[in-house]
């Protein structure tokens, strides 16, 4: 089965600040693809960084980075330079490269940024 | 304009009504999802949906739930008989691209009483 750990309930940061959030995955499967988004206090879902398994550079998006280390099953998400209006959960998710295949999210991480 | 639109983004029901939720996604995007998303709890898979079929559902999608694309483009969840339980934020999403990146719309807040 698949799953998803992230580990910190809730993040502080100053703002102008980089902060790391954390995430690991289980899977056995050889194919998949992990994925960040945003959830600010309005409730939708906001994608922000996608890893495939077989990428060999880390990917970034803007301010947005992923830490993928293959070897330790984790992918931290990497955000430069904090906003106040980076303030939201944030969800790691873990989807397995097969046809129908679902997303497996994380329990969240809370990040506030400070003035 | 966002990839996925839901309606309604606040439903308001008693406990044993039937509520269907909305789901339109802009252009022709073949693969949808439901998810539900209980306060303050991580988000939930319930069905994918593919070529106009199920491809896949969790334990949570029993008998009460159900999903259609009634005219090719609006896909909607159905809940027979609502239960307290089923209070939650529920969220459409579609996919697109080589990534698997979902777009998730807005959700609609479920509230039965």
């Amino acid at each position: 089965a698949q799953k998803i750990t992230q580990t910190q309930p809730g993040m502080f940061v100053q703002e102008k600040e980089a902060v790391t959030l954390d995430c690991t995955y289980d899977t056995s499967d050889p194919s998949y693809g992990l994925f960040w988004y945003k959830q600010p206090s309005s409730g939708e879902m906001i994608f922000l960084i996608y890893q495939g398994s077989y990428d060999q550079q880390n990917a970034t998006e803007g301010r947005y980075s992923l830490n993928f280390q293959k070897a330790r099953k984790s992918a931290n998400l990497v955000i430069s330079a904090s906003q106040l209006g980076d303030s939201a959960m944030y969800f790691c998710a873990l989807f397995r490269d097969n046809y129908g295949q679902n997303f497996v999210f994380g329990p969240g991480t809370r990040l506030s940024v400070l003035p | 304009e966002p990839e996925v639109t839901q309606t309604p983004s606040h439903q308001v029901t008693q406990m044993g009504q039937e509520v269907i939720l909305r789901c339109v996604p802009i252009s022709n995007h073949l693969y949808f999802y439901w998810y539900r998303q209980i306060l303050g709890q991580k988000v939930e898979f319930l069905v994918s949906f593919y070529n106009n079929e199920i491809s896949e559902k969790s334990e949570i999608f029993d008998d009460q739930f159900s999903v259609e694309r009634p005219d090719g483009s609006n896909f909607t969840l159905k809940i027979r008989s609502t239960k307290l339980e089923d209070s939650a934020m529920y969220f459409c999403a579609t996919q697109r691209g080589a990534k698997n990146i979902q777009y998730f719309g807005a959700g609609t807040r479920l509230s039965v009483l």
